[in-house]
């Protein structure tokens, strides 16, 4: 199975603070991505990435950045923390190319912003 | 737009008894079809899925879901819950034509009682 990492389980970071959430996989999945889940909503994603490098904005971009510097790394970046980006954070990498489209989630990353 | 629906923001169930969490969908062509289980605390985890082929599809721990065309709806099933389903379940869609992105429901939560 394939194992995805998230560097912290719980994070507290204050407002304009710049946030680094970072996450592994260990299976050489080329697509990841970041989700935020927020009660009543949803996962909504923030950005994916199909391969090294490459990114593409999602749902909800704004106030976040991402870089895929290695195929089993993707970070996420919070430039300047808000209190409306307390939320939990879930990345997830899947396989392209293939009929199977399993996106392996990470635990999460429970993010407080004071 | 396309859109999932989870009508239920919450699901009661007595042990023992069969369980039925609902999810509608309205994409353009035919979709794929998902569904993830989140344990409290824990990321999310892939439950099924429909591709192709039979409607009716078996996953972990005894679920199932049957895609119905006629009325866009995929709802998960099980005959016999138990105490340890509690959980929150998200329904998900992929169109065909789309690569990477899923689309969510609100998810339900499904407490189950002994």
């Amino acid at each position: 199975d394939v194992k995805v990492t998230q560097s912290s389980r719980y994070l507290v970071k204050r407002t304009g603070e710049k946030v680094f959430l970072e996450c592994v996989q260990d299976m050489d999945h080329e697509n990841m991505f970041w989700y935020r889940q927020d009660p009543g909503l949803g996962l909504r994603l923030i950005y994916f990435s199909y391969d090294v490098k490459m990114k593409e904005k999602g749902d909800i971009p704004e106030g976040y950045s991402v870089s895929r510097e290695k195929k089993e790394r993707f970070s996420l970046i919070l430039e300047s923390a808000s209190t409306n980006q307390t939320s939990m954070y879930l990345c997830a990498a899947r396989a392209s190319g293939t009929r199977t489209d399993t996106q392996y989630f990470g635990p999460g990353t429970r993010l407080t912003v004071l | 737009a396309q859109s999932v629906a989870q009508p239920e923001d919450q699901v009661n169930v007595a042990e023992g008894n069969p369980l039925t969490v609902k999810c509608t969908y309205s994409v353009s062509g035919n979709p794929y079809l998902f569904w993830y289980v989140q344990y409290p605390n824990r990321g999310l985890q892939f439950l099924l899925k429909y591709i192709t082929g039979d409607n009716l599809v078996k996953g972990s721990y005894g679920f199932e879901a049957e895609f119905n065309k006629s009325q866009t709806s995929f709802h998960l099933k099980k005959p016999s819950a138990l105490v340890s389903d509690s959980a929150l379940y998200f329904c998900a869609v992929r169109d065909r034509d789309s690569n990477y992105q899923l689309i969510w429901g609100a998810g339900t939560k499904l407490i189950i009682k002994p």
